[in-house]
């Protein structure tokens, strides 16, 4: 069964960091193209970034120069580094398998990430 | 790497049918047959509905269908019930610099 299972999140100043986790099962991270994707409260999805299997990276122009995707082959985990941290980037924080025809099937329930002083 | 426009609601009686459009441009959604869409109930993730604009993972039910012409995707979700009272959002691929787009989201009532 495949399964996708966030941490890292909570509550950070503004210009903080943050790393986010995500621990995947039943299948392996770099066979597949994992992205993040985010969602401001009451807000829609927003793409944040992705890691193909040959760990090339892209990022959403929000967040390109501050965010990094990275992932551990031998523990199976995603991660994504955030820097320099806005109170717009306070949103939950979804982990994604990505499938050939460019959707995700696979979504973990997301870790909430809050910018505040 | 501009949203796809979605109307911000859409409603119907169960049993009836509703339809969800989504644009974008020539650049996305008129460029890639890679538009999929997704159900959201409050406080859960996203769950896929469609895939490659058309296509329905195993287990959802053949009441949602997908389809695409020119720069406008459109989920039809058919014989209503209850359960799909959620918001959807249609995700397309945008090419190799703005990679995927998503819509802002409609929030399907059922009355």
């Amino acid at each position: 069964e495949v399964q996708l299972v966030e941490s890292g999140g909570g509550l950070v100043q503004p210009g903080g960091s943050l790393r986010l986790s995500c621990a995947a099962s039943g299948f392996t991270v770099n066979t597949n193209y994992m992205s993040w994707v985010r969602q401001a409260p009451g807000k829609g999805l927003e793409w944040v970034s992705i890691i193909y299997s040959g760990g090339s990276t892209s990022y959403a122009d929000s967040v390109k120069g501050r965010f990094t995707i990275s992932r551990d082959n031998s523990k199976n985990t995603l991660f994504l580094q955030m820097n320099s941290l806005r109170a717009d980037d306070t949103a939950v924080y979804y982990c994604v398998r990505g499938r050939s025809g460019y959707y995700y099937d696979y979504w973990g329930q997301g870790t909430l990430v809050t910018v505040s002083s | 790497q501009s949203a796809l426009t979605q109307p911000p609601s859409a409603s119907g009686s169960p049993g009836q049918s509703v339809t969800i459009s989504c644009t974008g441009t020539s650049s996305d959604v008129g460029a890639y047959n890679y538009v999929s869409w997704y159900q959201q109930h409050p406080g859960k993730a996203p769950k896929l509905m469609i895939y490659e604009v058309s296509k329905r993972p195993s287990g959802v039910p053949d009441r949602f269908s997908g389809s695409k012409s020119g720069n406008t995707a459109s989920l039809t979700v058919s014989g209503l019930q209850a359960e799909d009272e959620a918001a959807y959002y249609c995700n397309s691929y945008a090419g190799s610099n703005n990679l995927w787009v998503f819509g802002g989201g409609t929030k399907l009532t059922v009355l």
